[in-house]
């Protein structure tokens, strides 16, 4: 079984569209985050929620809400795309937060073309 | 600026040679991570290095914490096809995650 999986890995769409990736994690962990990995490699976080509860969020355009249903899924909806969310988004989680020694695992990643 | 800078950020060598990345930052880490991430998937955690001066060895893979916890390197000894991939340094100098610029490594057969 995948420890961390995300759906759907490809997602091609247009401009202007809604969209949601959804990962879900079977570690039994608290934390999950979800990151944009841009054309250059940066990995940038986006959030974090912890228990269900938001604990970082990031510079992002409110057109990116997160949802957290249980400790287990950690969802992203985007609203009205834009050409420059084109990215790979990845979905990660980890036993607790606020350490920097805490392990992340990570999700294959979900690379969204925008057109 | 990015808050951890990674030099270099491409590196392609032949197999069998050494190399050596370097992970820079002005602020101080109570630890520091190295990912490495294969096309197409995730990062996978390689080391978590905790205290300034720190040494680790994981096979032919060698991480180092600068003694002011700043700093780190990896340093690949008779690198291999294998080794090809993206390394990440990551820490937290707070509650907040960073990751770094990315090395981009080729290992030529």
């Amino acid at each position: 079984d995948t420890a961390v999986s995300q759906t759907p890995k490809y997602l091609v769409t247009q401009m202007g569209n809604d969209k949601s990736i959804k990962c879900e994690q079977n570690l039994g962990h608290d934390t999950m985050y979800w990151y944009k990995q841009d054309s250059k490699k940066f990995l940038k976080i986006m959030f974090s929620y912890n228990n269900k509860e938001l604990i970082i969020n990031e510079t992002v355009p409110n057109r990116f809400s997160p949802k957290s249903p249980d400790k287990a899924h950690l969802n992203l909806h985007i609203n009205s795309l834009e050409l420059g969310d084109s990215a790979v988004y990845f979905c990660a989680s980890s036993l607790r937060s606020g350490s920097g020694s805490n392990i992340q695992y990570f999700g294959a990643g979900t690379r969204l073309s925008v057109l | 600026t990015q808050l951890l800078e990674q030099s270099p950020q491409f590196l392609s060598i032949q197999e069998g040679e050494n190399l050596t990345v370097y992970c820079n930052s002005s602020s101080v880490f109570s630890s520091l991570q190295w990912y490495r991430q294969e096309p197409g998937e995730g990062p996978v955690l390689l080391v978590t290095v905790v205290t300034g001066g720190e040494v680790k060895k994981l096979k032919r893979l060698t991480f180092q914490f600068g003694d002011a916890r700043k700093d780190s390197s990896l340093h690949i000894t008779a690198a291999q096809p294998g080794d090809t991939g993206l390394y990440l340094c990551a820490g937290a100098p707070g509650n907040q995650f960073y990751f770094g610029t990315g090395t981009s490594l080729t290992v030529i057969p």
